[in-house]
């Protein structure tokens, strides 16, 4: 069985803050787990995944994860937020031994003030 | 390339009425190809999912319906639509493999009244 968990249903930062938005996951297995941002009226677009090679993994845009076995966890973060990085930030985890369809967050919207 | 396109982008339905929307596949074969939908200030919810033609699972059983009469063609139906059918629509895809990446497209608005 795989679950995510997306700490924080709204996460609130000034432009130029770290922006940290929080994913745990649950799987029996090695796990692949991927980013997606959603800006406003559109589709889902790949932000970064893991699939198992290093840990840190870097993106589009500026974002990064980073894959701690330890602690179940592939948070993402920005160094630098920018009002461009306003959207709906999703997290989905998928079992390398298990079924081939994604268990997806339930969403973080991140609000960058100016 | 592979791309992804779903249409209408946009429509209003009365209730009662039948639905139809459309995704197509373009620069690969055999993809598996999905239907999210999200409803307002929801997460993301897989409707229904084929891995090959005439092959369709559906994980919420309501009163939608999806159909692939072509390899990469993927229809969302239904015969007479509800208010809470009301939502976001997403398509999407990915090739065969579990650490392969999902891509989404455009996405409907639906807004049954």
């Amino acid at each position: 069985a795989q679950s995510v968990t997306q700490l924080g249903s709204h996460v609130s930062v000034s432009e130029g803050a770290l922006v940290l938005l929080r994913c745990n996951y649950s799987s029996s297995v090695p796990p692949y787990l991927f980013w997606y941002v959603q800006y406003p009226n559109q589709g889902l677009q790949l932000l970064l995944k893991y699939t198992s090679a290093a840990t840190l993994v870097k993106g589009i845009n500026g974002f990064e994860a980073e894959f701690k076995k330890s602690e179940t966890s592939f948070h993402l973060t920005k160094p630098s937020a920018h009002m461009s990085d306003a959207a709906e930030y999703f997290c989905a985890v998928r079992s390398s031994g298990g079924s081939y369809i994604p268990t997806f967050g339930r969403g973080t919207s991140l609000i960058v003030h100016p | 390339s592979q791309t992804i396109h779903q249409w209408p982008a946009t429509l209003v339905q009365p209730v009662g009425s039948p639905l139809s929307l459309e995704c197509t596949v373009e620069g690969t074969s055999n993809p598996n190809l999905y239907w999210y939908r999200q409803a307002a200030g929801r997460g993301l919810q897989l409707l229904f999912y084929s891995v090959g033609i005439g092959q369709i699972s559906s994980e919420v059983p309501q009163n939608l319906s999806a159909s692939r009469p072509q390899d990469r063609q993927f229809i969302l139906s239904s015969k007479k639509l509800l208010l809470s059918d009301s939502g976001f629509y997403l398509c999407a895809w990915s090739v065969s493999g579990v650490g392969n990446t999902i891509y989404f497209g455009e996405g409907s608005w639906l807004t049954v009244v």
